[in-house]
């Protein structure tokens, strides 16, 4: 089947320190993977993606690439600030009607 | 502005109290989803539809309906909800294809007492 395993949070950093948030994956197929970031009292938000192996998804600062002989998907950024306070999801898709959500990981950065 | 408007954004109600929730985005959209998210659990998806009169069930669908009579509006209807369905729901919208990503609404949290 189908599911997206993230590190369990939360994660509390200080600004301009390196984030680093796991997420591996089982699928069928070539999945799609995606970042997700949720801020409080929202719906969550496309950070980043990538639809095949070796990809590399970025976005304001974070990156992740695809790696499918370790089916991972981390993702990464090298100075965090207070407004990437968040919940990042993980997530796959096949077919792009139904996607897999990982538990989600909290992040807090303080100054 | 393109979107997914979900509406209410907060509902109390009681326990057998038939409710439905409302979803509408203007994306023209081929598929459209509902989830719900709890803690610990991350996003379950509840049901989905690939298009007009089109629908499925996904992970957890029990106690749950919905229809799509128009591209544009996705409801979520609770027959007889029971203090298991309290959580936050999500309504999706994405564009038919597999790479395709999915856009949210701003959420509902759902209380039953």
């Amino acid at each position: 089947g189908n599911s997206v395993t993230q590190m369990e949070g939360p994660v509390t950093l200080s600004e301009e320190a390196f984030l680093t948030i796991n997420c591996t994956y089982t699928a069928t197929g070539y999945p799609s993977l995606f970042w997700y970031v949720q801020y409080p009292g929202e719906g969550l938000q496309l950070l980043l993606k990538a639809t095949k192996a070796d990809d590399k998804g970025s976005n304001k600062g974070f990156e992740a690439t695809y790696r499918k002989e370790t089916t991972s998907f981390h993702l990464e950024k090298g100075s965090v600030q207070v407004s990437d306070s968040a919940v990042y999801f993980c997530a796959l898709s096949r077919t792009g009607n139904q996607f897999y959500f990982g538990t989600g990981t909290s992040l807090t950065v303080i100054p | 502005e393109a979107q997914v408007t979900q509406n209410p954004r907060y509902l109390i109600t009681v326990t057998g109290k038939k409710l439905t929730v409302t979803c509408s985005q203007n994306m023209n959209h081929e598929y459209m989803s509902w989830y719900r998210q709890d803690p610990g659990l991350g996003l379950r998806q509840i049901y989905y539809s690939m298009n007009v009169e089109v629908t499925d069930k996904g992970d957890v669908p029990e106690g749950y309906k919905v229809s799509r009579k128009e591209k544009r509006n996705f409801p979520l209807i609770l027959e007889s909800p029971s203090p298991n369905q309290t959580s936050l729901y999500f309504c999706a919208s994405s564009f038919a294809g597999p790479n395709t990503e999915a856009f949210f609404g701003q959420g509902t949290r759902l209380t039953v007492v």
